[in-house]
Formats: C-alpha cells, structure tokens, sequence
C-alpha cells in the first residue's frame, strides 16, 4: 500500500485551463513537500506546507495543507504548456525520515 | 556552485553484466539518497547513506544490488547480473544534514539505465 497515493494519475487540459491535483494519505504528517520533474530532469522543490489548513501561493500555483495535516491539494490557475511534467508529493517518513513520494500525476498542457 | 552530478546519464547494458551509477553530491553535502523511478510513476527509495555508513536501505532489493559512499569519492550505487526489470531511471539526492530538520534535498539529473 502506498502511503501517499495522488489523484489524478493522468491529466490532459488546454492551454488556458484551471485544475486541481491531489495527494492523501490516512496519516499525520509534520509538513509535505510537492516537486515538478520534467522529462529527463530530477524532481525539483516547488514548496514546503507544514500548518494544518496553511496555504501558499507560488506565482499561478496555490498549495493547501489540509486542517488534519493528512493531505494536501495543488491548483494550478490558466495552465500554461511550460507547467507540463510530473507532480509529485512526498513527506518525511519510515525510522530514518527519509523522504517518501507519492504516486505522482503526469500533467500534459496542449497548446 | 554545481548541483548534484550524476553519470553516466545514459548507460547501456545487457543481461548480467554489471552497472554503476556514480552520485557527487552538492559541496558541503554529507547525506545521499538514491531514488529508483520506472516509467511514468513516481520515484521509490532506495537507500540512505552518510559518509561511510549506511542509514537506511529499506528499498534496496535483497539481491544484486549495493550502494557505497565512501569517504573520498562520489556515492555508487552498483548493480550485479542485471536483468531487465532493472531497467529505470537512478536518482541520486544530497543534503547538508537530515531533509526532516530543514535541510533541502537536491536532486540530479538522474542516470537512465536500459538493459538490452
């Protein structure tokens, strides 16, 4: 069972469009991070949520923590072709708090 | 101040032969990370390391593979007999102390390995 299990998988929109991704979990976490890997590129830190409920803007990117610090949620607003890749979770976790990723949703904006 | 170096970037290699996978972390970085990422998923972990001990290889497969980082040198992550499924792409990650302390993990750019 994966512990950070993001929804959609798969995303296709227009260029233009609004949408909303997703990353839950049934445990508590003391923050969660969410990354943007493109194509042949390592995944690279978008933001750091860590108070229940918190909300952080990142140019046309909104990321929101939920109040019980379980999930978290990401929209991204009039999406643009250069907002394509791969968005990733990830929180602390396991004895060693190594970093754990979620699942992931691929993200492809047509022109 | 360069990134997190990874190479090759590309290696090819056929059934049973061997593979290494070289990490040089960020300037000042202790800790590294190796991540393993198959198509279109997300990246699973593979093993934690601190110069000369590791800390935590609780997603590193029973057999085939090990991971070193030694005092002088970058990390390599070395995979014996490949097969196939070994296929993927290898991140490696550095930070300066724990990533749960607020020390920010950097990764590379990846080394994508395909067994023919």
């Amino acid at each position: 069972t994966q512990l950070l299990e993001q929804s959609p998988q798969f995303l296709s929109i227009q260029e233009g469009e609004n949408l909303t991704v997703y990353c839950n979990s049934s445990s508590v976490f003391s923050s969660l991070q969410w990354y943007r890997q493109e194509p042949g590129e390592g995944p690279v830190l978008l933001v750091t949520v860590v108070t229940g409920g918190e909300v952080k803007k990142l140019k046309r990117l909104t990321f929101q923590f939920g109040d019980a610090r379980k999930d978290s949620s990401l929209h991204i607003t009039a999406a643009q072709p250069g907002d394509t890749g791969l968005y990733l979770c990830a929180v602390y976790g396991g004895a060693t708090n190594k970093l754990i990723f979620g699942t992931g949703t691929l993200l492809a904006v047509q022109p | 101040n360069a990134g997190v170096m990874q190479n090759p970037r590309h290696l090819v290699r056929r059934r049973g032969q061997e593979a290494r996978l070289r990490c040089s972390p960020m300037k000042g970085h202790s800790h590294v990370y190796w991540y393993r990422q198959l198509p279109e998923e997300g990246l699973k972990f593979m093993v934690y390391l601190q110069k000369e001990n590791i800390i935590d290889e609780s997603g590193m497969p029973k057999e085939r593979f090990s991971a070193e980082f030694p005092k002088e040198g970058p990390s390599i992550l070395r995979i014996q007999q490949v097969v196939r499924g070994d296929s993927a792409a290898y991140f490696c990650a550095s930070s300066r102390g724990t990533g749960q302390s607020g020390n920010t993990i950097y990764f590379g750019e990846g080394s994508w390995l395909t067994v023919v």
